[in-house]
């Protein structure tokens, strides 16, 4: 059963605007929210996180909204670069739990065309 | 080093062999993790280090599967008799401190069972 969703395999955005790519979860135990974003033949790399006592956090061209009262969260990059094309995965923490157990979703492959 | 290295990169190993792989966690890290990754997943956690001390292994899937950092330092994931279903990409992940949510992510060794 999955904790994580992100029901959407795949997203194509114009270059210049916004990409919002979304998660779901169940657990209302997860006290931390990250994205990481992944390029063909890399392992991810972390892009952003959110704690659960705050409902948006912003870093550049990316920012982060947590719905707790509706276990969603969304990224969104504003503009959308080419170089932004990529599978970027959501990924929770359970408050208290292992620190290293990470919960992935499944990921959203991103395409930005020129 | 610069960043998470893992070897080998790809192993291809006959159903029944052991298999061996190495982490090599970003120089001064202190917690290093282990996940597995099936194709159009997300990754899976598999278990974590603080320094040397193995911390939570319970997502190793059954006791063919060990793992040690005898030295806090490098690591190396062990499956005894593979099997088909052991196919994956393995991906280490090290992380600056035990209180640190940021993950950085090697390569990955894809791993083929024939």
């Amino acid at each position: 059963d999955q904790q994580v969703k992100q029901n959407s395999p795949s997203l194509s955005v114009q270059e210049g605007r916004i990409s919002i790519l979304n998660c779901d979860y169940t657990n209302s135990m997860f006290d931390y929210f990250l994205w990481y974003k992944k390029y063909p033949a890399e392992g991810p790399t972390f892009l952003i996180s959110i704690s659960s006592i705050k409902d948006k956090n912003e870093d550049g061209r990316f920012t982060v909204f947590l719905n707790k009262s509706a276990k969603h969260l969304s990224l969104h990059i504003v503009p959308s670069q080419p170089g932004d094309s990529a599978v970027y995965f959501c990924a929770a923490r359970v408050y208290g739990g292992s620190q290293g157990n990470l919960i992935f979703g499944k990921g959203t492959k991103l395409s930005v065309k020129p | 080093g610069a960043g998470v290295s893992q070897s080998p990169r790809y192993k291809v190993t006959k159903r029944g062999q052991d298999v061996a792989l190495r982490c090599d966690p970003i120089s001064g890290h202190v917690s290093l993790y282990w996940y597995r990754q099936a194709l159009g997943q997300g990754p899976e956690f598999l278990t974590y280090f603080n320094y040397e001390a193995q911390q939570d292994k319970s997502g190793l899937p059954n006791d063919r599967f060990s793992a040690e950092r005898p030295e806090g330092s490098i690591s190396t994931l062990t499956i005894q008799r593979t099997e088909q279903r052991d196919s994956a990409m393995y991906r280490c992940a090290s992380s600056s401190n035990e209180g640190s949510n940021e993950q950085f992510f090697g390569p990955g060794t894809r791993l083929t069972v024939l």
